[in-house]
């Protein structure tokens, strides 16, 4: 089993760039997870979907970011326009339909926004 | 709303000393807690869970017993190694619709010297 596969691993842009963050959940599971790590904030969960559709939406910042999931498979996280305080870890994470709360989370993508 | 606190760190230590991270939350009804663990660069990892009260999660050592009378899920281990450094979060997941959720501390930080 490859566990969730993010990419990039790091990013760097400029401000006003846009940025568009991969991840490939495991496969069989059905829930998949954007979540931020910054030193202020911590770890908010950013959005979650249950069978490729959008559930609860709520802790995405503002219109700058979207979050897609075209199948079971795949999922994007993007930025546009790309602010410096958007700079922080944004990890995937996702969960089997019957394996309970317990989160499976990829190695993270490191973003800088200069 | 939920949330959960956990002791401040870094947290430094000597191979082989004691470890106490001390975990309190508040949550309505009984949430699933969690211990999970993030060495340097990689994604958050269940390192043990408990999800009733008096439930005792262990992993590699590592030990905690979910309190309901205190509502605290301290984290132990009789002896640690270098190995353990790391950054420590304390979770929860709430019972209910919102039971998707992992709720996270700030995280603490251990350091181990040889």
């Amino acid at each position: 089993d490859a566990g969730v596969i993010q990419s990039p691993r790091h990013e760097v842009t400029e401000m006003g760039q846009e940025v568009t963050l991969r991840c490939k959940p495991i496969s069989g599971h059905n829930s998949l997870f954007w979540y931020r790590q910054t030193m202020m904030r911590g770890l908010e969960l950013l959005i979650y979907f249950n069978n490729n559709v959008p559930i609860d939406d709520s802790g995405m910042p503002e219109d700058r970011f979207s979050a897609k999931m075209p199948n079971a498979s795949f999922s994007t996280l993007k930025i546009q326009p790309s602010e410096p305080r958007d700079s922080a870890v944004y990890f995937c994470a996702s969960r089997p339909l019957a394996g309970g709360p317990r989160a499976f989370f990829g190695p993270g993508t490191r973003l800088t926004v200069l | 709303g939920d949330s959960v606190t956990q002791m401040e760190g870094p947290v430094t230590l000597s191979e082989e000393a004691f470890l106490t991270i001390n975990c309190t939350y508040t949550a309505t009804g009984y949430p699933s807690l969690f211990w999970y663990v993030q060495y340097p660069g990689e994604g958050l990892q269940l390192l043990l869970k408990a999800t009733k009260a008096d439930d005792k999660g262990s992993n590699k050592g590592f030990e905690a017993t979910y309190r309901k009378e205190t509502t605290s899920f301290h984290l132990e281990k009789g002896s640690v190694q270098v190995s353990d450094s790391a950054v420590y979060f304390c979770a929860l997941s709430p019972r209910g619709n919102s039971s998707y959720k992992l709720i996270f501390g700030s995280g603490t930080r251990l350091l181990v010297r040889p």
